[in-house]
């Protein structure tokens, strides 16, 4: 069965780095999703993303962010300059319609 | 705006006991709606799921229906496993093909 796939399971980094977390959406899927669950809280909409272009993006997502689909099978997430609150589990899911598989996630520690 | 609210766990049951996890929204026309569970270190896993008024989905053994008349989506099952300790998320869909909103979610564990 197909399945959305993510890399790496577990980034460290320091603040101020720029981290790039790689997501692999199912093949024929359309729609495209970041969100991120701080430890113990729920899960956040980050962005979607369709056609090429950003279709959504949430408060969260400021200029630090940005989002890219560099060929026809990667999603990437970007974080320019990495803060200690940017620590978190970040899911990146995908759609055909309107249901939405996600990845395992990455676990991204800012010391 | 949309929302879900979530009854605040943890939920800690026998196993064979029956579960009810409440789950209720608010939403500007009539939403999907979506219960995702997340067991200790993956990711989230959709386990069931309903798109219109009184629809139920199932899987598994859990059900939820979709009350429209008190905004609901509570999730129930009759004999729970230890198994199936693992935090529950309630989540909607609105318009389009954008955002989920989730709940906070849900921890439940069953002990033998």
């Amino acid at each position: 069965e197909p399945e959305v796939t993510q890399t790496p399971s577990h980034q460290v980094t320091q603040m101020g780095q720029e981290v790039i977390l790689r997501c692999v959406p199912i093949s024929n899927h359309l729609y495209f999703y970041w969100y991120r669950q701080i430890l113990g809280q729920k899960v956040e909409f980050l962005v979607s993303f369709y056609n090429n272009e950003i279709s959504e993006k949430s408060e969260i997502f400021d200029d630090q962010f940005s989002v890219e689909r560099p060929d026809g099978s990667n999603f990437t997430l970007k974080i320019r300059s990495t803060k200690l609150e940017d620590s978190a589990m970040y899911f990146c899911a995908s759609s055909p319609d309107r249901e939405q598989f996600f990845g395992p996630g990455t676990r991204l520690t800012v010391l | 705006g949309n929302s879900v609210t979530q009854m605040e766990g943890p939920v800690t049951l026998s196993e064979e006991a029956f579960l009810t996890i409440n789950c209720t929204y608010t939403a500007t026309g009539y939403p999907s709606l979506f219960w995702y569970v997340q067991y200790p270190g993956e990711g989230l896993q959709l386990l069931l799921k309903a798109t219109k008024a009184d629809d139920k989905g199932s899987n598994k053994g859990f059900e939820a229906t979709y009350r429209k008349e008190t905004t609901s989506f509570h999730l129930e099952k009759g004999s729970v496993q230890v198994s199936d300790s693992a935090v529950y998320f309630c989540a909607s869909l609105s318009g389009g093909y954008n955002k989920l909103i989730f709940g906070a979610g849900t921890r439940l564990a069953v002990h033998p």
